[in-house]
């Protein structure tokens, strides 16, 4: 069975840092790109950017670009997403996510790929 | 990078009835587009791949269709279950994006 775990929930002071982590099992570690989502309270989806586990080839969204850095170690088939100064801003449930891509773009997969960790919620208060 | 503009932003319905939710992308996506659904508190789970494609376990009142630029979800009997959040997702290229969402509410 395909799951993500992701690391509990987290309570930091603006500028501290951060690394969650997404942690995959049941499959080929190196075989899918794992892509982070954030949801601010009351808000949207926002894709913040994907990685492929093989190579460490990660494409961040432009809204993300310098704010966080992903990084995975295939060692222990684990994701992460990390911050090094926090702001209020960055109040979020984070989800890890897989995804089936190339270097350009995703595929849908099949019927069956549907895969997400529960979240990590970040809370970033004084 | 490709904008998707979903509408409506919340849509207030009764159980039975027939709805509809429009992604439109800002460039030709071919059928790269996913529709998922969010319940509070929850990940998002994916109802259609490929723009028209169901996936397995989620009912068949939901489908979807579009192609290029123009996508809809449709959901042809609300269910009391069927009352969410929902995102429409390209991944047709890099960065991917998710529409701004539809809110379904009970009327």
């Amino acid at each position: 069975e395909v799951q993500l775990v992701q690391s509990g929930a987290e309570v930091k002071k603006p500028g501290e840092s951060l690394k969650i982590s997404c942690k995959g099992s049941g499959y080929s570690f190196t075989g899918y790109w794992i892509g982070w989502v954030r949801q601010r309270p009351g808000k949207g989806l926002e894709w913040m950017g994907i990685i492929y586990p093989g190579d460490s080839d990660t494409r961040y969204s432009p809204s993300f670009q310098g704010q966080v850095t992903i990084s995975v170690d295939k060692s222990i088939s684990t994701a992460y997403l990390q911050w090094s100064s926090l702001r209020a801003s960055d109040t979020a449930m984070y989800y890890c996510t897989l995804l089936h891509c190339s270097r350009s773009s995703c595929y849908a997969g099949d019927a069956s790929f549907d895969y997400w960790g529960p979240g990590t919620l970040v809370t970033v208060s004084s | 990078d490709i904008q998707m503009t979903q509408s409506p932003s919340s849509l207030s319905a009764s159980v039975g009835d027939r709805v509809t939710i429009t992604c439109r992308a800002s460039q030709d996506i071919r059928n790269d587009l996913g529709w998922y659904q969010q319940k509070p508190g929850k990940a998002p789970k994916r109802l259609i791949y490929a723009a028209s494609s169901l996936q397995g376990g989620v009912p068949s009142r939901f489908s979807g269709s579009g192609s290029g630029t123009e996508f809809t979800l449709t959901i042809s009997s609300l269910q009391p279950e069927d009352f969410a959040t929902y995102y429409c997702l390209q991944h047709n290229s890099y960065p991917l994006t998710f529409g701004q969402g539809t809110r379904l509410e009970i009327k």
